[in-house]
């Protein structure tokens, strides 16, 4: 399993920002993803998952509104799309397979970081 | 949204000795607990599902217990690997919830 994400960005704030997740070695539309994202120093904030399969998502209340998750299963990847960045939302955004038998994420990808300045 | 409060948020021990790291869920969860280790500019990493199974290739010295609402994570014999934040995550509700962590230092 391998979950290859997009490069750093630097957004202001008002912006919005792409990061994708590449999925390889397995059947994509087989393991939901997870997006979570940490902020400096902070901890683990959970942001919503995606099941590939039949697109269903669903969102943390704290994102709702702000977060889309989306998949293309020709290609494989897995995309979080967030609106109206603040400083806030400067964060390393991870997308995260979930195993069917732990409930947890199973095999994550490298962390995209995301800046957002003025 | 189910709230998870670890304790304590950080310690200190010696080589050698037992660690132990709780999670007390705000409502039943029954055992959907997971514990994740996160190392100083890593990824985090699934160590323990369902509240005391070990993920494959976790060494034995780190254990699970618990169900309902109390969990807890422990290191028995810390080592300087170890040195890492700690972070419990329920799955019983699909609205994930984390706790904060705890940071784990050798002193």
């Amino acid at each position: 399993v391998q979950l290859v994400q997009s490069g750093a960005e630097v957004k202001k704030p008002g912006a919005s920002v792409q990061v994708s997740c590449k999925a390889s070695g397995y059947t994509f539309t087989d393991y939901y993803i997870h997006w979570l994202r940490q902020a400096p120093g902070q901890g683990l904030e959970w942001m919503g998952w995606i099941d590939p399969h039949s697109g269903d998502t669903e969102y943390a209340h704290n994102f709702q509104g702000r977060i889309t998750l989306t998949r293309d299963t020709t290609m494989t990847t897995a995309r979080m799309d967030l609106r109206s960045l603040t400083s806030d939302d400067t964060a390393v955004y991870y997308c995260g397979q979930m195993g069917k038998v732990t409930s947890g994420v199973d095999s994550w990808g490298q962390g995209t970081l995301i800046t957002v300045s003025s | 949204d189910v709230q998870l409060t670890q304790s304590p948020t950080s310690l200190a021990a010696s080589i050698g000795d037992t660690v132990t790291i709780t999670c007390r869920a705000g409502q039943s969860i029954s055992r959907y607990l997971n514990w994740y280790q996160q190392k100083p500019g890593q990824v985090p990493k699934l160590l323990i599902y369902e509240a005391s199974t070990l993920e494959s290739g976790v060494p034995s010295t780190f254990s699970g217990a618990g169900s309902g609402t109390d969990f807890t994570l422990t290191i028995s014999s810390l080592q300087p690997d170890d040195v890492a934040t700690y972070y419990c995550q329920q799955s019983y509700t699909t609205l994930w919830t984390f706790g904060q962590g705890t940071k784990v230092e050798i002193k």
